[in-house]
C-alpha cells in the first residue's frame, strides 16, 4: 500500500520569506499523481498544486512550486514571498495512475504559521 | 477550479436521530464522490467511495449501516448518519472527482456534526 509521510508537523515562516514543506512517499507504481492541498482555518480543502510522475519538469503555480525527485520519492512544496493568507494546514497526497483507483492517500499534514 | 457544495455546514442533533449531509458538484458531473471524516488536528480519513448508480464501497472498519451513502445522480451524493451518537460527532468532508479535469478531487467545505 502507498504511504505518504510529512515529517514536519509544524513550520513557521516570516511574511515575505520562503518556506519549504517536505513530503516523501512510498509506492511500487511507476505512474501516479502527487498533490498539495491547503486547509485554512475555514477547513475548506483547496488544491494548491499537482504533479504527474511522468513529467520531469517541476510544477509551478505562481508563488508555489514543487521539487519532485522521483528516484528519491520526494515531493516538497516551496512557498515564495509568504503571505499571511498562506497560513494553513498543508496536506501532501498521492493518487495512483488510474483504473478504479482514484483514491487519495494523504499525509498527516504540516501546520504552517506565517508571522507578520 | 470546479465547485463542490456541501450542506449543511453545521448540524446539531439529539442522540438517536438521523442526519443527512448533501454533496453536490455544481459545474461538472461526478460519477465518483468520496466521503471523509476528519478528527481535530488530524488528516482526512476516507470513509467510502460513492459511485453513481451503484453501491458505495466502504473502507475497512466503517459501518455500512451507520453511514448510508446514496449517489442517485451525477451531481449529488448524500451521507446519512443513522441513529447518531455522541461518538459520531466529527467533521465530515466530501469530494467529487472531475473526469474532465484529470480526475482531480475537488472538496466541499465540510459539515461539522455535533450529537448531543
Amino acid at each position: 500500500a502507498q504511504t505518504v509521510t510529512q515529517s514536519q508537523p509544524e513550520m513557521s515562516v516570516q511574511e515575505a520569506e520562503t518556506v519549504t514543506l517536505s513530503c516523501t512517499y512510498d509506492t511500487s507504481e511507476s505512474d501516479y499523481y502527487l498533490f498539495w492541498y491547503k486547509q485554512p482555518p475555514s477547513r475548506q480543502m483547496i488544491l494548491v498544486i499537482r504533479q504527474e510522475a511522468y513529467k520531469q519538469q517541476n510544477a509551478t503555480e505562481n508563488r508555489f512550486s514543487v521539487n519532485f525527485q522521483k528516484a528519491a520519492k520526494s515531493f516538497s512544496l516551496k512557498i515564495s514571498d509568504s503571505q499571511l493568507g498562506d497560513a494553513a494546514m498543508y496536506f501532501c497526497a498521492y493518487r495512483g495512475s488510474g483504473g478504479s483507483n482514484y483514491k487519495l492517500t494523504f499525509g498527516k499534514g504540516t501546520l504552517l504559521t506565517v508571522n507578520p | 477550479g470546479a465547485v463542490v457544495s456541501q450542506h449543511p455546514s453545521r448540524v446539531i442533533c439529539k442522540s438517536g436521530t438521523s442526519v443527512k449531509i448533501e454533496c453536490r458538484s455544481l459545474d461538472f458531473q461526478a460519477t465518483t464522490m468520496f466521503w471523509y471524516r476528519q478528527f481535530p488536528k488530524q488528516s482526512l480519513m476516507l470513509m467510502a467511495t460513492s459511485n453513481e448508480g451503484s453501491k458505495a464501497t466502504y473502507e475497512q472498519g466503517v459501518e455500512k449501516d451507520k453511514f448510508l451513502i446514496n449517489h442517485a445522480s451525477l451531481t449529488l451524493s448524500t451521507l446519512t448518519v443513522t441513529s447518531a451518537h455522541p461518538e459520531d460527532s466529527s467533521f465530515y468532508i466530501c469530494s467529487a472527482r472531475d473526469e474532465g479535469a484529470d480526475n482531480i478531487q475537488y472538496f466541499g467545505a465540510g459539515t461539522r456534526l455535533s450529537v448531543l
